[in-house]
């Protein structure tokens, strides 16, 4: 059959502002999320990441909310630049014991000079 | 300290034939992972191997397959190549393991089947 396309949820924030990005994971068991962002014609690149006995952490810039009872993750960017157009993808461990991340499906941030 | 390499970068390739790809990971990373970026189904798992044992494998086809060398550099290789396979082929690598600590990717390998 004919391939569909991701259609990568889009958002467009004005320069400067703050952005919110949000996942939600599927398996309970999981105790560690990582947020990559993936530039065009690059490979994802590491921005943060958290375990599951904390609900926040925060970089440059960066801040990851991790709220287990609705499995939901949130990657906030705080005065968001140009720089920072790209997709960005979050990824669970599924547990003690697994070898594989899973990664969602990514979100396509566009900063607007 | 210089960061995940992969080669070659960009690849053409028929319908039928086989590929081999080459991941060099970060100097004492041990774990190197391989997956699968395409337009329609995004990021997909392929295998992960640590000290030249596949530890885990994802749900593709046996004309996927891999190995790890005891330098930690690991190969794929795609064989009976069919069009589906055109995709973005990534390297990760880390210490341990790829869910308890940070997984860097390599810059990919653009495989495009005719």
């Amino acid at each position: 059959g004919e391939s569909v396309g991701l259609h990568l949820p889009t958002l467009s924030v004005q320069e400067g502002d703050n952005s919110i990005i949000n996942c939600a994971y599927s398996n309970s068991a999981s105790d560690y999320f990582i947020w990559y962002k993936q530039e065009s014609g690059k490979g994802p690149q590491f921005i943060i990441d958290i375990r599951s006995n904390m609900d926040k952490r925060q970089g440059q810039r960066v801040t990851v909310l991790l709220n287990k009872t609705v499995k939901h993750l949130s990657l906030q960017i705080a005065a968001t630049q140009p720089g920072d157009s790209a997709v960005y993808f979050c990824a669970e461990n599924g547990g003690a014991g697994s070898y594989q991340l899973t990664f969602g499906k990514g979100t396509k941030l566009s900063v607007i000079p | 300290k210089a960061g995940v390499t992969q080669t070659p970068r960009y690849l053409i390739k028929t319908r039928g034939q086989q590929v081999t790809l080459s991941c060099s990971p970060i100097s004492g990373h041990r774990s190197v992972s391989w997956y699968q970026q395409t337009p329609g189904q995004g990021l997909q798992f392929l295998f992960e191997y640590f000290s030249e044992t596949q530890r885990n494998k994802g749900n593709f086809p046996g004309r996927f397959s891999g190995r790890q060398f005891s330098n930690s550099r690991s190969e794929m290789n795609v064989s009976t190549l069919e069009l589906g396979d055109s995709a973005l082929y990534l390297c990760a690598s880390n210490v341990g393991a790829p869910t308890t600590d940070t997984q860097y990717f390599g810059p990919g390998t653009r495989l495009t089947v005719l």
